[in-house]
């Protein structure tokens, strides 16, 4: 299994640019997320899927769209980016069975000018 | 809404002395908390899952207790090294979302030989 995969592994864009993170999970489970994480702070949660077809808000939404329509993938797209969107991003899977552990993918870096 | 802190901030101890770090949460309703280990510029890792009807989980050097009546977690590290200097967090999850985490800060700790 790679587990949680997640592209590019750095980015930088220019202010207003659009892009899609990737995330990808082989592990067939129910719950992915997208979090930020900025300098001194934990981690935000953006987006949370429960399934295929549904997508939930989580505490820093705005700026942000997800889509999930297989159980493997759980794109995040900026739509307009802004310099407030410079952070790491990390994708999360969860599976319920065994307690609801979390595993993370490697981040994504980036920077946004 | 669950908040999530964790204090201190940071932790300087000298090589071979136990460490204690602590998280705090507002709501008792859990349904697991996770401990993770991050490195600078690096992702997560996962280090304890305890599920809200444990009181405990041990990992080789490191035990982390639950206590859900008080809103507290503490993760014991035996023994410290100074390859256990990192960035710990925990995370938690509720009962009505059990995939959705809030997460704490963090615990900077240095550990120096």
């Amino acid at each position: 299994n790679a587990g949680v995969t997640q592209t590019p592994k750095f980015q930088v864009l220019k202010t207003g640019q659009s892009m899609t993170l990737q995330c990808a999970q082989d592990m067939n489970h129910e719950y992915m997320s997208w979090y930020r994480q900025d300098p001194g702070m934990g981690l935000r949660l953006i987006h949370y899927s429960v399934g295929a077809g549904i997508t939930d808000q989580g505490e820093v939404p705005n700026g942000y769209n997800v889509s999930r329509s297989t159980t493997e993938d759980f794109p995040l797209r900026l739509l307009s980016a802004a310099p407030s969107q410079t952070s790491v991003y990390f994708c999360a899977s969860t599976v319920r069975t065994g307690g609801g552990e979390q595993y993370f993918g490697p981040g994504t870096r980036l920077t946004v000018t | 809404k669950q908040e999530v802190t964790q204090i201190p901030a940071a932790l300087s101890v000298p090589e071979g002395e136990n460490l204690v770090l602590n998280c705090s949460f507002t709501d008792s309703a859990i349904y697991n908390l996770q401990w993770f280990r991050q490195d600078p510029g690096k992702g997560l890792t996962s280090l304890l899952l305890i599920q809200s009807s444990q009181r405990e989980q041990t990992s080789g050097r490191l035990n982390a207790s639950l206590d859900k009546s008080s809103g507290r977690s503490t993760l014991y590290i035996a023994a410290s090294q100074p390859g256990d200097s990192a960035t710990y967090l925990c995370a938690v999850s509720s009962t009505d979302s059990w995939g959705k985490f809030q997460f704490g800060a963090g615990t900077q700790v240095v550990v120096t030989p």
